[in-house]
């Protein structure tokens, strides 16, 4: 059964330094997407990244990055210059690629603080 | 774009009263998810929609929960004789296919209240 852990309950950075949150996974499937998701303050969830299981380039988008070690079963984001603004609950997610189900199963989520 | 259209935003329900959610996913999107999100059990996966047919309830409790999706415009999560433990915020996302690699957008939620 697939399964996201997110060890870090909450995080406190100070702005415009990098933080790196941590997820690892479980599937048996060998093809997955691995998923960042940032739900704010008012509840809303965004996607922000996705990493497809076989591709060995870490995913970019903006200042968000991802470190992917696959042998470890991991995924991490990576948030540069954060901004006070990036504070939020992070999710990680996967969804497995080899069955027809696709569910999405999300980890606990990291609270990101980021403090002046 | 209006984006996935949750209503009500909040619902209030004595205990043991029904409690009904609608969901309007994104025009063109062919799959719909549902969760439940609670501060102790984070978001939980409850049911699954692709082109209106039922995929994946793993999620749904045996017991009072029920999903549809009776057109591509609306989904419905159903909750019978509610129960103070069934107090939790329900979201609904959908998304553009059922491809695994598509993302999903999701909506403001449903806060439930069970008293």
């Amino acid at each position: 059964a697939q399964k996201v852990t997110q060890t870090q309950t909450s995080i406190s950075v100070v702005e415009k330094t990098t933080v790196t949150m941590d997820c690892v996974y479980e599937t048996r499937d060998s093809s997955y997407f691995l998923f960042w998701y940032k739900q704010t303050a008012s509840g809303e969830i965004v996607f922000l990244i996705r990493q497809d299981s076989y591709k060995k380039e870490n995913a970019t988008v903006g200042h968000y990055s991802l470190n992917f070690q696959k042998p470890k079963s991991s995924i991490g984001l990576i948030i540069t210059a954060t901004q006070i603004e990036d504070s939020a609950v992070y999710f990680c997610a996967m969804r497995e690629g080899d069955t027809n189900a696709y569910k999405v199963i999300f980890g606990k989520g990291t609270h990101l603080h980021v403090l002046p | 774009n209006a984006g996935v259209i949750q209503t009500p935003r909040h619902k209030v329900t004595g205990k043991g009263q029904e409690a009904t959610l609608w969901c309007e996913p994104i025009s063109g999107h062919s799959a719909v998810f549902w969760y439940r999100q609670t501060i102790v059990q984070g978001l939980e996966f409850l049911t699954y929609f692709r082109n209106q047919a039922p995929i994946d309830d793993s999620g749904m409790p045996k017991e009072r929960f029920s999903a549809q999706m009776p057109n591509q415009s609306h989904s419905t999560l159903k909750i019978q004789s509610t129960q103070p433990q069934d107090s939790a915020v329900y979201l609904c996302a959908s998304s553009l296919t059922g491809g695994a690699q598509n993302t999903l957008y999701f909506g403001a939620g449903t806060r439930l209240s069970v008293l």
